[in-house]
């Protein structure tokens, strides 16, 4: 399957700061990414919903001003996590598919982020 | 509006025993069902995939699932666990947009 790449595995930073969280599509054109939130033994959240050149599309209860979500190119898309404090903590993936708009297309996940604020 | 339910929370099954994960969805349409697993610390693999045609469906590492539209359920089997296949598994329906709606997961747990 595709590959999709995300960056850092792991960052701790103090709260107050900034984060930055990078979502790669390394053989394919990334049409459409969506940035999900889990929480310990929890399923996954989706967040946002970010179409290339487009602003990202949040759900419901989650913060636009705080989860920065820009993506100008077809193969990467950041999260920035603004102003973190400890309830911000959390694993962070993001997925990625080259099909807009469809449901019977695959989406493929990177790793992951543990964002542990401090 | 969709949902996906995975009633068990936590599964253990002996290592060469066969597996059943079940997975319940609700959806307005013709439903798009996937099956990830996810490992500890790591993003997820998808297992497999139903869109239509056949309504058992294989995947990969010896998975399959059975799509069932009068139970509306999207059930995981293995016939025979591996104690690699310890992990989280996730049920997940595709919705508009290419949103994906999971279930709560099943973790795993497989004795020696």
């Amino acid at each position: 399957g595709a590959v999709v790449s995300q960056h850092p595995s792991r960052v701790i930073c103090k709260s107050g700061t900034s984060v930055k969280i990078e979502c790669r599509s390394l053989d394919f054109q990334a049409t459409t990414m969506f940035w999900y939130r889990q929480f310990p033994k929890q399923s996954l959240m989706l967040m946002a919903t970010s179409n290339e050149g487009s602003k990202a599309t949040y759900e419901q209860g989650v913060e636009k001003d705080k989860f920065l979500i820009n993506h100008a190119s077809l193969t990467l898309s950041t999260l920035t996590v603004t102003s973190a404090h400890p309830e911000d903590s959390s694993f962070y993936i993001c997925s990625a598919t080259g099909v807009r708009g469809r449901r019977d297309t695959e989406a493929f996940f990177g790793q992951g982020t543990r964002l542990t604020v401090v | 509006a969709q949902s996906v339910t995975q009633p068990d929370i936590h599964i253990t099954v002996s290592e060469g025993a066969s597996l059943e994960l079940r997975c319940n969805y609700s959806y307005g349409a013709t439903p798009y069902l996937f099956w990830y697993v996810q490992s500890p610390g790591q993003g997820l693999q998808l297992l497999l995939k139903y869109f239509s045609g056949d309504t058992l469906v294989q995947g990969i590492k010896g998975f399959e699932a059975e799509f069932k539209r009068s139970q509306s359920s999207f059930n995981l089997r293995k016939p025979s666990v591996h104690w690699s296949d310890a992990a989280e598994y996730f049920c997940a329906v595709g919705a508009y947009g290419n949103k994906l709606v999971f279930g709560a997961g099943t973790i795993l747990r497989v004795k020696s």
